[in-house]
């Protein structure tokens, strides 16, 4: 059973803030990280997607991995009140094709 | 930009009754995936699709649970008598392989409501 803990929320920052989630696996053989934006009552929606140790930028997110540490995270920049959502981190590895889904950070940006 | 689409987007059911929830991929899209998510739950792996056959089923995906491709558009999960605790929301992915690199994408869902 793949495990995928995630930092408890919810979690409030102001408007303009920086919002950091963080998220630990279990499975050593996970080969890609991505993390999903989930609004209320709504779909997985890619938002970032990261393969190898370090980081990587796309617009106001950046992604960071670990992979000795098993140890992904995800740094919201210059937060707006549109960010407000759950956010999902999801390993797969490298012998299978199925996520497996931490229970969310819901980030709340407060205006 | 190319989407996943499922139908319907809402569907109630009696107890005991078969449902058939549809999904069409990209239509590129060489791998096809159902996930569900209970209400105020995690998102849970289904099954995955490849090639016409199935590649991974979760425990959740028992006897009662059918995956098929009719044609070469459409994608369906048939539960064969449903639960109450079949309620929750389906979701449909496709990617685009099966390289774990490859992102998955999510359609709307269809939320199964089962009285």
């Amino acid at each position: 059973q793949k495990e995928v803990e995630q930092n408890s929320g919810p979690l409030s920052v102001p408007e303009g803030a920086i919002a950091s989630l963080n998220c630990t696996y279990s499975d050593r053989v996970s080969q890609s990280f991505f993390w999903y934006r989930q609004y209320s009552g709504k779909s997985p929606e890619l938002i970032m997607s990261i393969y190898s140790n370090g980081d990587k930028e796309d617009g106001r997110f950046t992604a960071q991995l670990n992979k000795a540490s098993q140890y992904v995270s995800l740094l919201i920049r210059d937060s707006q009140p549109s960010d407000s959502a759950t956010y999902l981190c999801a390993p797969i590895g490298s012998n299978d094709y199925k996520l497996s889904f931490g229970a969310g950070t819901t980030v709340t940006v407060r205006a | 930009e190319p989407e996943v689409t499922q139908t319907p987007s809402h569907q109630v059911t009696q107890m005991g009754q078969e449902v058939i929830l549809r999904c069409v991929p990209i239509s590129n899209h060489l791998y096809f995936y159902w996930y569900r998510q209970i209400l105020g739950q995690k998102v849970e792996f289904l099954v995955s699709f490849y090639n016409n056959e199935i590649s991974e089923k979760s425990e959740i995906f028992d006897d009662q649970f059918s995956v098929e491709r009719p044609d070469g558009s459409n994608f369906t999960l048939k539960i064969r008598s449903t639960k109450l605790e079949d309620s929750a929301m389906y979701f449909c992915a496709s990617s685009l392989d099966r390289a774990s690199n490859q992102p998955q994408h999510f359609g709307d869902g269809t939320r199964l409501s089962i009285l």
